[in-house]
């Protein structure tokens, strides 16, 4: 079946201009990560959605980070006014709450959006 | 939380040979264990994980094996070919909290 997909591919804006990224989930899946990951460095957890629960955003790096989730579907995170130093792959995952044997911590990441900050 | 270290950072192998990635957490009560493999310009994808009920798990030329007294699992590929060139990630959930803290990956080079 489909995988999870993000869109754009690649973005490159200028230093100052606000962002949206999107993530289309796989279907069904209830839970939502955003993840940053730099240049040669790991992945850097930002915020997850559960289903109707409060969105955790202990992991976003400043309030010019946001995003939205919809139901159990698309997700945008937005970068406002954005600083060079926002330049990373913005990775998305998504996955079941429950599993065949209980709690699914199994995550399937999308290809990712580059960001370029100019 | 979860604290997950991961040896080595690059590692370099010939055709053929064996990869061993080796992690370390901080969490006793961890009981899930994947891997992700990231190819160049592409999102992680899941290779192999394991539960904490048991103790080693193989597919094909990967296995997992976990040593939970020790707090840590290893990724072992055997006769590597060049596709398995790539950046490895290990993690570990929190404990009561599905979010995955991961380690700062290994970057395989298999050598033809």
């Amino acid at each position: 079946g489909a995988g999870v997909s993000q869109s754009p591919s690649n973005k490159v804006t200028e230093k100052g201009k606000d962002v949206e990224l999107r993530c289309d989930p796989i279907s069904g899946h209830t839970a939502l990560y955003w993840y940053r990951q730099r240049l040669g460095q790991g992945l850097e957890f930002l915020i997850y959605f559960q289903g109707n629960s409060a969105p955790d955003k202990s992991g976003l790096p400043s309030d010019r980070f946001s995003a939205e989730r919809t139901g159990e579907s698309v997700s945008t995170l937005t970068i406002q006014r954005t600083q060079q130093e926002d330049s990373a792959v913005y990775l998305c995952a998504s996955s079941l709450k429950f599993g065949a044997s209980g709690p699914s911590y199994e995550q399937y990441f999308g290809p990712g959006t580059r960001l370029t900050v100019t | 939380g979860e604290n997950v270290e991961q040896h080595p950072s690059t590692l370099s192998v010939q055709e053929g040979d064996s990869a061993v990635i080796k992690c370390t957490y901080s969490d006793s009560a961890s009981n899930y264990f994947p891997w992700y493999k990231q190819e160049l310009g592409k999102g992680p994808q899941l290779i192999i994980d394991i539960r904490s009920n048991v103790g080693e798990k193989k597919d094909q030329r990967i296995a997992v094996t976990l040593n939970k007294t020790a707090k840590h699992f290893s990724l072992h590929i055997t006769e590597t070919q060049p596709e398995d060139s790539a950046v490895y990630f290990c993690a570990a959930p929190r404990s009561n909290d599905y979010k995955l803290s991961f380690g700062a990956g290994t970057t395989v080079t298999v050598r033809a």
